[in-house]
This record gives structure tokens, sequence and C-alpha cells, in this order.
């Protein structure tokens, strides 16, 4: 089963617009991460929020965390045509195992 | 290797078949996950080694799946008596010291049971 559930599940944006994606589970958690797929196949870290922590930059990405609201989201400024992917989140909540989404998916127009 | 490695990228095979996949994860990680993920779906939790035992194989679907991890380093998922509902894509991730770090995963390989 499913722990986050992302949306919007598509989302199309002009190069140099703001991409926000969000993602919501449903129990507690020991961290969320974020992960990017181009083609279908592998997947490569972003970035790794703990239960802990509230916000978190790298480069062009900013992610926060609301344990409260059992929602993160991930902001991608402004965007170029290379990010366009699709993005997952992914949460830790049994220290086996990542749970993972079924992904937003951005396209972002030259 | 620099990166998580699996073989082969690709494989077809008839149903009924035995399939095997593999995965070379990065030197150093005592953990590995397979993950398997279908198309318009996000991956979807199989198996989890810590060294060479499996910590954590509740997402197996069923005992037709296998997987082992004999020295800690090279794993494969073993597949027998594949059915058509198992194509997909299988992914391979290590990490350092488990979830509470970094996944790398593997570019997959794409099984097709026709």
């Amino acid at each position: 089963s499913q722990q986050g559930e992302e949306d919007p599940q598509a989302l199309s944006i002009q190069e140099g617009e703001n991409a926000t994606m969000n993602c919501s589970y449903k129990t507690s958690i020991n961290n969320l991460q974020w992960y990017r797929q181009n083609s279908g196949r592998g997947l490569v870290h972003l970035i790794l929020i703990r239960s802990n922590e509230r916000e978190k930059h790298s480069g062009r990405l900013r992610v926060t965390l609301d344990t409260s609201k059992k929602s993160s989201s991930l902001l991608i400024t402004a965007s170029r045509a290379a990010d366009t992917a699709s993005y997952f989140c992914a949460t830790d909540t049994s220290g086996s195992r990542l749970t993972f989404g079924e992904g937003t998916q951005l396209t972002v127009n030259p | 290797g620099a990166g998580v490695s699996q073989t082969p990228s690709n494989k077809v095979t008839e149903k009924g078949k035995y399939v095997e996949l593999r995965c070379d994860p990065i030197s150093g990680h005592t953990a590995l996950y397979w993950y398997r993920q279908s198309l318009g779906q996000g991956p979807e939790f199989l198996i989890y080694f810590q060294g060479t035992g499996a910590a954590d194989d509740s997402g197996l679907p069923n005992d037709r799946f296998f997987a082992v991890r004999p020295e800690g380093s090279v794993s494969t998922l073993k597949i027998q008596r594949t059915e058509r509902g198992d194509s997909a894509v299988y992914l391979c991730a290590s990490s350092r010291y488990g979830t509470a770090t970094e996944a790398f995963f593997g570019q997959g390989t794409r099984l097709t049971v026709v």
C-alpha cells in the first residue's frame, strides 16, 4: 500500500517559474525523502528531511515538513527544462523500508 | 563501481520460466533494497537486507519470489514460474546505514513476461 500521496499528479509550467509539489502521508515517520526519476528508470535522491526538522534547502530545492498535518512540500525555484521528470516522496516509518507515493509528473516547457 | 549496477537491463521471458535479476550495490553499503515499479506507479517495496540477512521480506508478493545476498554484497532476486503480472521494472537500491540515510538506486531491470 502507498503511504504517501503526491499532489498534483501532473504539473506543467514554463521555464523560470516555480514548481510546488505536495505529499501527504498517514502514519508517523522517521524521515521523509524526495526522489526524482527520469524516463521510468533509476531514481535519484534529492533531499532528506528528518521528523524533527521543519524546512531544508538544497540549491534550488526547498522542502518543508509539517508533522502535525502529515504533509510535505517540494519547491523547485527558477525551473529549467531539464527539471522535467517524475518526483516522488518516500517515507521511512519502520527503519526497514521507504514507502513511495505515486509521484508527480512535472513538465517544464522551454 | 561508482553506482548501483543491475543486470540485465532488460529481460524478456516466457510465462512459467524462472528468472534471476542481479544487483551490485555500492561498495561498503550494508543496506540493500529491492523494489518493483509498474507503469505510472511509485516503487513498491519487496525486501530489505542488512548485511547478509533479510531484515524485512514482508513486501514479497508470494512464494514465487525469493532473494539472497550470501556475502553481504551482491544480491539476486529470483522469480519462479513467472506470470504476466510480474512484468515491471525491478529496482535495486543500497544505502550506507539503512533508511536513515539516502538510498542510491540502480537503473533497474525491465522484466517482460510474454
